[in-house]
């Protein structure tokens, strides 16, 4: 089992460009999650789908959009980049229900100039 | 509402030493806990979780953690450091029921040789 794919692993972009990391998950999964990292900060949630169809902003959504596309996928879109962004992402999914152990994928530093 | 404290962002143990590393958290109801761990350029891996039980946890690498309800703590504790222990630690924290996890700002340790 491949677990979480994310794509890309690296991107540079420049102020105002837009870009979307993808994320599919093969185990099944209800929830899907996108963190980024930044150091000092530990992980700090962006979005999460609770399961198919629905999207709830966590801690730092602002700057980001994000679509559920089907139980597998679940992509977020920078859509005016700022050097603020600048950060590893990271994508998890887990089963709903009972205690929420992530499963996360590798990681897409993302450089924002 | 819920949060994690860990203290303490880098730590620094000699090989052989015991390893322990702190996390306070905060929750309106039972929580679950988690510790995560990091290696480079990797994402995060499950070490051990807390649901409901027994309070003294073990989990992989001979790492195991104890959740203290009157303290609320679920601190990380290993009796010999090897040098493959060094990563970064996230603690993490759940509420029952509540989808979303949060995390700690991790320690990173360091196994001196």
């Amino acid at each position: 089992n491949a677990g979480v794919t994310q794509t890309p692993k690296f991107q540079v972009l420049k102020t105002g460009q837009s870009m979307t990391l993808q994320c599919a998950q093969d185990m099944n999964h209800n929830s899907m999650y996108w963190y980024r990292q930044d150091p000092g900060m530990g992980l700090r949630l962006i979005y999460y789908s609770a399961s198919e169809g629905t999207t709830d902003k966590g801690e730092v959504p602002n700057g980001y959009n994000v679509s559920r596309l089907n139980k597998r996928e679940f992509s977020l879109r920078l859509e005016s980049a700022a050097p603020s962004q600048t950060s590893v992402y990271f994508c998890a999914s887990s089963e709903r229900g009972g205690a929420n152990v992530l499963t996360f994928g590798a990681g897409s530093r993302l450089t924002v100039l | 509402a819920q949060s994690v404290t860990q203290l303490g962002s880098h730590v620094s143990v000699s090989e052989g030493a015991l390893v322990l590393l702190r996390c306070n958290y905060s929750s309106s109801v039972p929580p679950y806990l988690f510790w995560y761990v990091q290696y480079p350029n990797q994402g995060l891996q499950l070490l051990l979780k807390y649901t409901t039980g027994a309070t003294l946890v073990k989990g992989i690498n001979g790492f195991e953690a104890e959740f203290k309800k009157s303290e609320t703590s679920f601190h990380l504790t290993k009796p010999s450091a090897h040098m493959s222990d060094a990563a970064e630690y996230f603690c993490a924290v759940m509420s029952g029921g509540y989808q979303k996890v949060t995390f700690g700002i991790g320690t990173k340790l360091q196994v001196i040789p």
